[in-house]
């Protein structure tokens, strides 16, 4: 069991869908993260956010919507996704600013599938 | 952050230690090495990180060499749910520094 929860657990969706990925965290954690994670590859960071403000964008296709509607929630939200964006989407959490040395605390992911 | 070594698969019996090796030879002052490991089909788990330190947790313990430059995970006694793929990454602490790259890892499958 993970403390960070994500759900949906999985996603299908054809290339016009708009959907969101929600994940929550109630550690008191103020640092919150997307990674993307193609199969039999290590995860990739797309998002980072800092005290609920947009903190790291790593050149994601703005296809990919971001949101930090408070400090326990994040929301991926997605529109006019590609069948390449097939992949397990994790949420991580970890303390925030001054404590980065501190580690990351993963989800179980969502598993979203483009048709 | 400094780029990080490991095998790619490696075999270990069930009950005995694991001995997980990652060479970070361009490791600088203030870069933690952190252990994660992913099961099949879930998320990242955090296992332990260190600085300088050797260190022990209720999972593992992770020694550092004197000069850094390499450390080893060790799983004192491994079970099948043990199975996973281990990743070793290095990371500057303090700031504002949020990025944790990930390298491909080592497949470590624990057998009966």
């Amino acid at each position: 069991d993970t403390e960070v929860t994500q759900t949906p657990k999985h996603l299908v969706m054809g290339m016009t869908n708009k959907k969101s990925l929600k994940c929550e965290q109630h550690m008191g954690h103020r640092a919150m993260y997307w990674y993307k994670q193609k199969a039999k590859k290590p995860p990739e960071l797309m998002f980072v956010y800092s005290y609920e403000k947009l903190s790291i964008n790593e050149s994601v296709p703005s296809r990919f919507s971001p949101e930090c509607p408070n400090s326990s929630l994040l929301n991926l939200h997605l529109h006019a996704l590609q069948p390449e964006d097939s992949a397990l989407y994790l949420c991580a959490s970890s303390q925030g600013a001054g404590y980065s040395n501190q580690p990351q605390h993963f989800g179980d992911g969502t598993r979203l599938s483009i048709l | 952050d400094a780029k990080t070594t490991q095998p790619t698969s490696m075999d270990c019996a069930e009950g005995r230690a694991a001995n997980l090796p990652c060479n970070h030879s361009t490791i600088s002052g203030n870069e933690y090495v952190y252990w994660y490991r992913q099961i099949h089909s879930q998320g990242p788990q955090y296992i332990i990180h260190g600085l300088k330190n050797n260190e022990t947790n209720e999972m593992a313990s992770l020694i550092i060499t004197e000069d850094r430059k390499s450390s080893t995970l060790i799983l004192p006694h491994a079970t099948l749910r043990d199975t996973a793929v281990y990743y070793c990454i290095v990371r500057r602490g303090g700031g504002s520094n949020y990025k944790l790259t990930f390298g491909k890892g080592t497949l470590l499958t624990v057998n009966p």
